[in-house]
């Protein structure tokens, strides 16, 4: 069984255009995170939900915007995509403060 | 603000040939320091978790220690399966922000 599964693998779009990412955990966590991973590896958090509560939100254009329905899911909308959002954005979950769990990733490639 | 520093960028090992990365971290009260494995392609694997100065924890072949200000992560007689981008991050008390570091590449030559 997958714990934390992300939608879709790859992600290949357009300028402009608008998309979006799905996270699901099936750990039983009450925290979910978004990463964006560059080109040079480096990870760097966006966003925490804690039970479906905004709990940190890093310096990242309003055009992301994250939402959970639940506490199982993270999902991440971008609009108006731009070349620099070319990364592979990883989700992951945690037990309150506790050790974080990573999904597979999603590479966005934007043209 | 939290800073990790992981040296080498990228390290090559012959197999069996044992070595250590470091993690030089600065953080305003270490809740936890972790490290993580990442294949190409793939999710940072967990690894360890370390808690406080001259901590220690082992898993096969690995060996991470903690001191106040570094944590090395010891490798012995290194086999290819070894290859890999290994992660450091910290964690601050009462905050889930997890910075991490850039990473060491890990390339174990058979």
């Amino acid at each position: 069984d997958t714990a934390v599964s992300q939608t879709p693998k790859y992600l290949v779009t357009q300028m402009g255009n608008d998309k979006s990412i799905k996270c699901e955990q099936n750990l039983g966590h009450d925290t979910m995170y978004w990463y964006k991973q560059d080109s040079k590896k480096f990870l760097k958090i966006m966003f925490s939900y804690n039970n479906k509560e905004l709990i940190i939100n890093e310096t990242v254009p309003n055009r992301f915007s994250p939402k959970s329905p639940d506490k199982a899911h993270l999902n991440l909308h971008i609009n108006s995509l731009e070349l620099g959002d070319s990364a592979v954005y990883f989700c992951a979950s945690s037990q309150t403060e506790d050790t974080q769990y990573f999904g597979p990733g999603t590479r966005l490639t934007v043209l | 603000e939290d800073q990790v520093t992981q040296s080498p960028e990228a390290l090559r090992l012959q197999e069996g040939e044992s070595s250590s990365l470091n993690c030089s971290y600065t953080v305003s009260g270490l809740r936890g320091l972790f490290w993580y494995r990442q294949d190409p392609g793939k999710g940072p694997e967990f690894l360890f978790t370390l808690y406080s100065a001259g901590e220690e924890k082992e898993k096969e072949r690995l060996k991470a220690t903690l001191t106040k200000k570094e944590s090395f992560l010891h490798i012995t007689a290194p086999k290819p399966e070894d290859s890999a981008t290994y992660l450091c991050a910290v964690q601050a008390g009462g905050y889930q922000k997890v910075t991490f570091g850039t990473g060491t590449k890990l390339q174990v030559i058979p």
